[in-house]
């Protein structure tokens, strides 16, 4: 147990209105991830950070921003939600052995829907 | 650019028979590869992941994967299928500093 939690675990919202899903880990890693899953996409990378105020973009970034004020926390916002972006997301951590050897561990989800 | 393909977005096996799911990737640098599973309305599970060293890999559950360098293949297999198998599975690669980069899974149904 990587010790990460989400938080909405499901959330129901109307195009338009803003939304931010919480990413709350305990065990001070340094990388956190935000991905999304949807069906014949397997998982995509939204966004990541390597550490307090260091983020970037990943493979679908566009309509989402993220913020990561302390180590524990890493926030996603939708600032104006589309039906586009009704899908589970998943944050991740990741730790990192001696030998440079990145592994994922990954919360339980959240599933957004955008009406 | 690193990428994963997964072939078959579902497999279909009858309880007890061998389990093969197949991952091919492409890496212009020495991969880390991993498996990773997913039950329903759950996150994703560390199943099994190679790094450097002996190609055949062991994980939980009693599966296990060969890195086939010759072939860029990061197969999963079991030798018997158990109902509790039934899940998703998802084949990852990166090569240590950058972000995974997962395939689009393939869905195992275990049939009684």
């Amino acid at each position: 147990d990587a010790g990460i939690t989400q938080s909405p675990r499901h959330k129901v919202t109307e195009t338009g209105t803003p939304v931010t899903l919480r990413c709350h880990q305990t065990e001070n890693h340094r990388y956190m991830y935000w991905y999304r899953q949807d069906p014949g996409h397997g998982l995509r990378l939204i966004h990541y950070s390597y550490g307090v105020k260091d983020t970037d973009k990943g493979e679908v970034s566009d309509g989402y921003s993220v913020s990561r004020s302390k180590t524990e926390d890493f926030l996603l916002t939708l600032e104006s939600a589309t039906s586009s972006q009704t899908s589970v997301y998943f944050c991740a951590i990741s730790e990192r052995n001696s030998g440079g050897v990145e592994t994922q561990y990954f919360g339980p989800g959240t599933r957004l829907l955008v009406l | 650019a690193q990428s994963v393909t997964q072939l078959g977005s579902h497999v279909s096996v009858s309880e007890g028979a061998l389990v093969l799911l197949r991952c091919n990737y492409s890496s212009s640098v020495p991969p880390y590869l991993f498996w990773y599973v997913q039950y329903p309305n759950q996150g994703l599970q560390l199943l099994l992941k190679y790094t450097t060293g002996a190609t055949l890999v062991k994980g939980i559950n009693g599966f296990e994967a060969e890195f086939k360098k010759s072939e860029t293949s990061f197969h999963l297999t079991k030798p018997s299928a158990h109902m509790s198998d039934a899940a998703e599975y998802f084949c990852a690669v990166n090569s240590g500093n950058t972000p995974l980069v997962f395939g689009k899974g393939t869905r195992l149904s275990v049939i009684a």
